[in-house]
């Protein structure tokens, strides 16, 4: 069973620009979760979708960050502007029904802001 | 809100050692509560789980008591050997919510040969 794929695996900008991550879940998982990781720090939940609603967006920074789940397979999340302070590994995470919240995590994106 | 509040670290001990990572948690309702793992280059994965008071989960080793009195989930193995240098991120989950994962702040640990 293929897992959980990320791309890009590793991104540097400057600050401002725009960058934009993508997430592939594994098959038939119907939440899909993004985190972002900053150094010395756990996960921190930004946006949970099941299928292609959102459950929870509550800790996004909705003035620069958006994501979408078309079609309720892969999903991409996009920071415009980026700032220093987005410098962090946004980790992408999907589920299955009645797991009791074991995630299953692709290898991440680091991202460093200049 | 909820939380989940590590052992600070890092933490640094010989092969064959004892090791204990404590965890307590802050939660309103009754969470699963989680011990996921990052070896390094890799991401994470979940190492080990439980999902009721005094459930113990287990995995290559290590052990975990979820313990409702004391709100604490702490790891343990009897003997740490070189490949279980990692990170470890003790986490809960709301069982009756959206289910998201609360992460603590993670422990390095270091084994030495």
């Amino acid at each position: 069973e293929a897992g959980v794929a990320q791309s890009p695996r590793y991104k540097i900008i400057e600050k401002r620009q725009s960058v934009a991550f993508w997430c592939n879940p594994i098959s038939g998982h119907a939440t899909l979760y993004w985190y972002q990781q900053i150094l010395g720090q756990g996960p921190k939940l930004l946006i949970q979708f099941q299928n292609n609603g959102v459950v929870d967006d509550s800790q996004l920074p909705k003035d620069r960050f958006s994501a979408e789940r078309l079609k309720g397979v892969d999903s991409t999340l996009k920071i415009q502007p980026a700032k220093l302070e987005d410098s962090a590994v946004y980790l992408c995470a999907s589920s299955s029904p009645g797991t009791r919240g074991e995630q299953f995590f692709g290898p991440g994106t680091r991202l460093t802001v200049l | 809100g909820d939380s989940v509040t590590q052992m600070e670290g890092p933490v640094t001990l010989s092969e064959e050692a004892f090791l204990t990572i404590n965890c307590t948690y802050t939660a309103t309702g009754y969470p699963s509560l989680f011990w996921y793992v990052q070896y390094p280059g890799e991401g994470l994965q979940l190492l080990l789980k439980a999902t009721k008071a005094d459930d113990k989960g287990s995995n290559k080793g290590f052990e975990a008591t979820y313990r409702k009195e004391t709100t604490s989930f702490h790891l343990e193995k009897g003997s740490v050997q070189v490949s279980d240098s990692a990170v470890y991120f003790c986490a809960l989950s709301d069982r009756q919510g959206a289910q998201k994962l609360v992460f603590g702040q993670g422990t390095r640990l270091t084994i030495n040969p």
